[in-house]
């Protein structure tokens, strides 16, 4: 069974601050992995998909690397402003059906 | 253009009642995704549909929990016999197909009585 660990629960850091988000995983067969951004009370926003053939991907300040021997997955967010406090989750593809398994999220705050 | 949309936003019911939660994805996207979320949590997947069938359905708690997706596009997550442990934010996604980026509709918060 696919587990999927965050860790830090959550994190404060001063504005204008580089970060990275760590997420593992328990079984490295993985058909891809996703990284969302949730703002309190609303749904999943989309920011980065990384298929299994795949190292990392970008897009603007963000940045996300795979390892899949590992088990780890991490996003960079390059100098953080307040925008960006939200509650970033992974969801790791399985292989074997369609169900995706998340990790319980990493909650940031970026101060001002 | 429309995004994944979800309706109720939110549905009050009584423990035992019946409820249905529907979810319009996005035009042309052949896989269609439930979960439910419990504050503090992420989401925990419940049933992968692509096309009309229910491809992977691993994820449903019990029997009481049923999905639809008939023609392909609008799905319908059924629960019967409602208890208190079902309320949660039930979520739906969408992607063009399996290997793709998932889009989220806003959830329905189900608060059972």
């Amino acid at each position: 069974k696919q587990e999927v660990t965050q860790i830090p629960a959550a994190l404060s850091v001063p504005e204008g601050e580089n970060l990275v988000l760590n997420c593992s995983f328990t079984d490295s067969a993985i058909y891809n992995l996703q990284w969302f951004r949730q703002d309190p009370g609303k749904g999943l926003t989309s920011l980065l998909l990384i298929q299994s053939s795949q190292r990392e991907q970008t897009s603007g300040r963000l940045n996300a690397s795979l390892d899949k021997s590992s088990g780890r997955s991490t996003l960079y967010i390059a100098a953080s402003q307040p925008g960006d406090s939200a509650t970033y989750l992974c969801a790791v593809g399985s292989t074997n059906a369609g169900k995706s398994t998340f990790g319980d999220g990493t909650t940031l705050t970026v101060k001002p | 253009g429309a995004g994944v949309s979800q309706t109720p936003s939110n549905k009050v019911t009584e423990k035992g009642k019946y409820v249905e939660l529907r979810c319009d994805p996005i035009s042309g996207h052949t896989a269609l995704y439930w979960y439910r979320q419990s504050l503090g949590q992420g989401p925990e997947f419940l049933i992968y549909f692509q096309g009309t069938g229910a491809a992977d359905d691993s994820g449903l708690p019990n029997d009481r929990f049923f999905a639809v997706r008939p023609e392909g596009s609008v799905s319908t997550l059924k629960i019967q016999r409602t208890e208190r442990g079902d309320s949660a934010v039930y979520l739906c996604a969408s992607s063009v197909g399996r290997a793709d980026t998932q889009y989220f509709g806003p959830g329905t918060r189900l608060t059972v009585l």
